[in-house]
């Protein structure tokens, strides 16, 4: 079935890096736009970064830019979130989101989440 | 401060409408379409609404949305109690190139 899965999350100390990982499975990988979204505890969505469906061009929320990094193998249907210099505020359940053509920027499939917590 | 401005909360008795409204700017709302979401506790959000009024497949059609100028809305007719969830309007920013969220609406059952 259609299947979004998210993995890579876990307690970090502030100022270290992490690397989220999304599996994707019975949709065409290939063609959709990736995005990472995060909700803080608590708190509303927030849109993290996306990635076109061939990987050439990539952009980023304000307060990721420079500290992130979006990538994607299409040959094994996984898009990656790297994540550098981590913050406190960076703590949130971290989504992935399956964006086709023609949507609009909307997101079709979710993933469950991967929840990132940064703490000294 | 949320970019697309939604009220923070929103209520309706069982069968009733209500409606959540999503104001934005010329870069988002009134450039690009709008989409909705819907979370329920603990979840992960759902797709409601695409392109300001298309529902996917398994969304009824008792929930509709429309969009005017730099404002959406999202209606919901016949509310039931499983309705009881926050909504999240979004949409593309040209000027910010980034995809910008409202700050959520919490919708209670009365």
């Amino acid at each position: 079935q259609v299947q979004l899965v998210e993995s890579g999350g876990g307690v970090v100390q502030p100022g270290t890096s992490l690397r989220l990982s999304c599996a994707a499975s019975g949709f065409s990988f290939n063609t959709y736009a990736m995005h990472w979204v995060r909700q803080p505890p608590g708190k509303g969505l927030e849109w993290v970064a996306f990635i076109w469906s061939d990987g050439l061009h990539d952009y980023y929320g304000d307060s990721v830019k420079g500290r992130f990094t979006i990538s994607r193998d299409n040959s094994k249907s996984i898009v990656y979130l790297q994540m550098n210099n981590l913050r406190a505020e960076d703590t949130a359940v971290y989504y992935c989101g399956g964006d086709p053509p023609q949507s609009g920027w909307a997101l079709h499939i979710w993933g469950q989440g991967t929840t990132v917590t940064v703490s000294s | 401060q949320s970019v697309l401005t939604q009220p923070p909360s929103a209520s309706g008795a069982p069968g009733q409408r209500v409606s959540i409204s999503c104001s934005g700017s010329s870069s988002n709302i009134g450039r690009n379409t709008v989409n909705w979401y819907r979370q329920l506790p603990g979840t992960a959000p759902k797709l409601l609404l695409s392109n300001n009024d298309q529902r996917p497949s398994g969304v009824p059609d008792r929930i509709s949305g429309s969009k005017s100028g730099t404002s959406a809305s999202l209606a919901i007719s016949g509310l039931q109690s499983e309705d009881e969830a926050d909504y999240y309007c979004a949409a593309w920013d040209s000027s910010l190139e980034a995809v910008v969220f409202g700050g959520g609406t919490k919708l209670t059952v009365l």
